[in-house]
């Protein structure tokens, strides 16, 4: 089945350090791919998504592209805010639209 | 648009008690999702509607699970016999159809004592 996996975190970083949160799928066949944002006691939010291999997915700064030679939708970020501070999570969808496949989320948290 | 609601936000019951969630979607939106999120996971889909139809069912959802979506509007999810192993946070996400991004709610938080 579908499935996806994500660093283990919690990721710590100062303030206006560079961010990678790695993510890496396995499906059938060509999923769409999506990184939503959970905010303290916010729900989930879309962040940015990729629907074909090569599309780069960008908002608020962040990108991640769709690489089908290694599965992979690695999300990063030039210069983290302590605002960027929340759990992200990497998801992937075989019809856009269909029901998500979650990895188990990364904890970022971003200190002054 | 005010976005996805869920209620109740927190829910605690005793182990064999019935609990009922609700879910009030976007309102143009025709696809309505039930998640299940337990501590340090990532949500796991459980059913979803388009329209009133319940289109696909996990099998995470047991017989003591069921979701309804009458008119087309409102989802409500019922667990019967609550079991301590249901504790977790109960997502509702909603979308405008196929090909269209998911809008969740701020989800219901059930505890089983």
């Amino acid at each position: 089945g579908n499935s996806v996996t994500q660093m283990e975190g919690p990721v710590t970083l100062s303030e206006e350090a560079f961010l990678t949160i790695n993510c890496t799928y396995t499906a059938t066949g060509y999923p769409s791919l999506f990184w939503y944002v959970q905010y303290p006691g916010e729900g989930l939010q879309l962040l940015l998504k990729a629907t074909k291999a090569d599309d780069k997915g960008s908002n608020k700064g962040f990108e991640a592209t769709y690489r089908k030679e290694t599965t992979s939708f690695h999300l990063e970020k030039g210069s983290v805010q302590v605002s960027d501070s929340a759990v992200y999570f990497c998801a992937l969808s075989e019809s856009y639209g269909q029901n998500f496949v979650f990895g188990p989320g990364t904890r970022l948290s971003v200190l002054p | 648009d005010t976005g996805v609601s869920q209620n109740p936000r927190h829910k605690i019951t005793k182990r064999g008690q019935n609990v009922t969630f609700r879910c009030d979607p976007i309102s143009e939106h025709n696809r309505l999702y039930w998640y299940r999120q337990t501590l340090g996971q990532g949500p796991e889909f459980l059913t979803y509607f388009q329209n009133e139809a319940q289109l696909e069912k996990s099998r995470l959802l047991s017989d003591r699970f069921s979701a309804e979506r009458p008119k087309g509007s409102f989802s409500t999810l019922e667990i019967q016999r609550t079991e301590q192993g249901d504790s977790a946070m109960y997502l509702c996400a909603s979308s405008l159809g196929t090909g269209r991004e998911q809008y969740f709610g701020p989800g219901t938080r059930l505890t089983v004592t």
